[in-house]
């Protein structure tokens, strides 16, 4: 199976801050990942798709990077809508596989 | 509007079955795979099973395998997981997801359903 890493596990940031989320795979998975967004109680969203594709509908605020086994996902600005939990996931292989999520919290 | 509800969760003893649906709106869900994916309490999201299109292609975590059968009905636009011998680890929120595009992301996502395993 694909191991997915993510880091932070958590972080503490203020509004308008530049926020980075890395993702690390055990092995290349080309652009085949995803990152979601998770707030409590709700279901996971798809905020970034191949890498560095925005899903419809999500601000331009998220930017995602990366290939092989390297990735980042980026929020430009956080605004206040954005602390939740962040996932990547890789879809290249099944099992398809998850980050342990970062948590991004108001400092 | 594009949806997916999900519906059976519960309370059931181990070593009991409880079967889930997911029942699909406002898409072509015969077009698609489908995911279950669950997330246990305070935990993260894990992959659980899939299906293809039409139904003739399987694949589960090493994890439920034996114990969980996913099917579909297109005809009723619904998605089922059979879960049987159900143990106390596999407490936790099912969510359904399909998958549309060509990058395999879990891009709709159902509101899931809470099962719960214990006695």
């Amino acid at each position: 199976d694909i191991q997915m890493t993510q880091s932070p596990s958590s972080l503490s940031a203020s509004v308008g801050d530049r926020v980075t989320i890395t993702c690390r795979a055990s092995q290349s998975i080309n652009s085949y990942l995803n990152w979601y967004q998770q707030k409590p109680g709700k279901a996971p969203k798809l905020l970034i798709y191949a890498a560095s594709s925005l899903q419809s509908g999500v601000p331009s605020r998220f930017s995602g990077g990366g290939s092989g086994t390297d990735f980042t996902l980026t929020i430009s600005s956080l605004q206040p809508e954005d602390f939740a939990t962040y996932y990547c996931q890789q879809s290249y292989t099944t099992p398809r596989t998850f980050g342990q999520g970062t948590k991004v919290e108001i400092k | 509007e594009v949806q997916l509800v999900e519906s059976g969760g519960g309370l059931v003893q181990p070593g009991g079955s409880l079967r889930l649906s997911c029942a699909a709106s406002g898409f072509t869900f015969s077009s698609y795979w489908m995911h279950w994916v669950r997330q246990a309490p305070g935990k993260g999201l894990v992959w659980v099973s899939r299906i293809n299109s039409d139904g003739t292609g399987t694949n589960y975590a090493d994890s439920v395998k034996g114990r969980f059968t996913i099917s579909r009905d297109n005809a009723k636009n619904t998605l089922y997981l059979q879960m049987n011998s159900l143990r106390a680890e596999d407490t936790a929120v099912y969510y359904c997801a399909s998958v549309t595009g060509e990058w395999r992301a879990f891009d709709i996502w159902g509101q899931g359903t809470m099962v719960s395993v214990s006695s």
